[in-house]
């Protein structure tokens, strides 16, 4: 099956640092979603990218698709400890009858003051 | 109203109970997942249901059985676990299977099998 690989696994960074997390595919994706997921809590939709190249931004969040279509990033400017938690990606496939996304392997990101 | 709820938030059953996780949107979704998810680990997909039919059953075993009684409902049975069940069951709907669309997770039961 489709193997995900995000690195770092983890990083602690001060507030006020920046942060970035890398995607990387074996094969060529149609699309990909990024999730966060905080403590104790559940995945939380960032985004999605579809198109080769493309880049998105959510204030202080940057999102890229690699050309190839087979990696992408987050990163995050001047991280607050809002930012806790972990990122996933996840690209999203289709079978004909359903979609299905399949996980990264995640970014713990830690920010203290 | 943007959210999925799961019920219960904990459980704790034996080997030998038989119970069930149960999750419900009310946002006209019609693909519903249930997902797997160990302790630092990614969310592992089990099933997928789209217009209350299985679409997706990822190779799990049979003592776990999906349910979707209606577009709104998605039941997952529980019976014979072991401890290497235990875990956080999360449940999430999309809007459709069409594409590959934004997926809303409930809050997740936390499942201890003793």
């Amino acid at each position: 099956g489709q193997q995900v690989m995000q690195i770092p696994q983890y990083q602690h960074v001060q507030e006020g640092e920046d942060f970035t997390t890398y995607c990387n595919s074996s094969t060529t994706l149609s699309n990909i979603q990024w999730y966060k997921q905080r403590p104790g809590g559940h995945p939380v939709f960032l985004i999605q990218l579809v198109k080769s190249g493309e880049v998105k931004k959510q204030k202080r969040l940057t999102f890229q698709f690699g050309e190839a279509k087979k990696n992408s990033s987050l990163h995050i400017t001047a991280t607050q400890t809002t930012d806790v938690g972990t990122y996933f990606c996840a690209p999203g496939d289709h079978t004909g009858t359903a979609s299905k996304l399949t996980f990264g392997t995640g970014t713990r990101l830690q920010v203290t003051l | 109203d943007t959210e999925v709820t799961q019920t219960p938030k904990h459980l704790v059953m034996g080997m030998t109970n038989k119970k069930s996780l149960k999750c419900e949107q009310h946002m006209g979704h019609r693909a519903m997942y249930w997902y797997k998810q160990k302790a630092k680990k990614p969310p592992e997909l089990m099933f997928v249901y789209s217009y209350e039919k299985l679409s997706i059953n990822e190779s799990v075993p049979s003592r776990f059985s999906p349910e979707c009684p209606n577009s709104s409902l998605l039941n997952l049975h529980l019976h014979a676990l072991q401890p290497e069940d235990s875990a956080l069951y999360l449940c999430a709907s999309s809007l459709w299977t069409a594409s590959t669309d934004t997926q809303y997770f409930g809050p997740g039961t936390r499942l201890t099998v003793l």
